[in-house]
């Protein structure tokens, strides 16, 4: 099993639906995650960050946190063609005196105009 | 402006050269990352460097190099031993504190000619 693991898609939605990506992953100790944006050819962007379980919103974006079921989502509202790229997922943990900072492979997002 | 300078944005490497590739922060942060990523894949891990003068192997270190010498700057080389070293290198770093989030620079994109 992936220790953060993304449906690569692509996931397509026509312009002004909501995306929803969805992440998982497997260390229960989990506790920041963030949410990258990278176009093609770019760098990642950070765009979001949580760090409790709930909803945290900013923007037309909102990241869903929920430990007991180890996912972690990124809706965007009002989808634009200009949002198509692809959405990183990263997770933290501290285990066994180990930090780490892992990467999903990530969701192609394509938004239709 | 504080942030991350990579460069060059494109380098091209003959065969059984070695190469440099620059990494440059200002935002004062501890931790320095090495990525790759190749055509559709995610990121995978050079090396890292959470203080100056130390540095760790990460998942694909074989055939690179670095030093850090100094808190701003995290030099990766691209050694004759790596055999495919064709790919999208990305510089990142990250303030203290467990749950900040890495930051990237633009990328260095490496060819071999």
């Amino acid at each position: 099993q992936k220790e953060v693991e993304q449906n690569s898609g692509p996931l397509s939605v026509p312009e002004g639906a909501i995306a929803s990506l969805n992440c998982t992953y497997s260390d229960r100790g989990s506790q920041s995650f963030f949410w990258y944006r990278q176009y093609s050819g770019k760098s990642p962007e950070l765009i979001m960050f949580i760090y409790s379980n709930g909803d945290k919103e900013d923007g037309r974006f909102t990241a869903q946190l929920n430990k007991a079921s180890q996912y972690v989502s990124l809706l965007i509202r009002d989808s634009q063609p200009s949002d198509s790229a692809t959405y990183l997922c990263a997770v933290t943990s501290f285990t066994s005196g180990t930090y780490k900072y892992i990467f999903g492979t990530g969701t192609r997002l394509k938004v239709l105009a | 402006d504080g942030g991350i300078t990579q460069s060059p944005k494109y380098l091209f490497r003959k065969e059984g050269q070695n190469v440099t590739l620059s990494c440059e922060q200002n935002l004062n942060h501890d931790a320095m990352y090495w990525y790759r990523q190749d055509p559709g894949q995610g990121l995978r891990l050079i090396y890292y460097s959470q203080i100056v003068n130390d540095f760790q192997k990460g998942d694909i270190a074989e055939g690179y190099s670095v030093s850090r010498e100094k808190k701003e700057s995290f030099p990766l080389t691209v050694t004759s031993a790596q055999k495919n070293p064709t790919a999208f290198y990305l510089c990142a770093s990250k303030g203290q504190g467990f749950n900040q989030p890495q930051h990237f620079g633009d990328g260095t994109r490496l060819s071999i000619l």
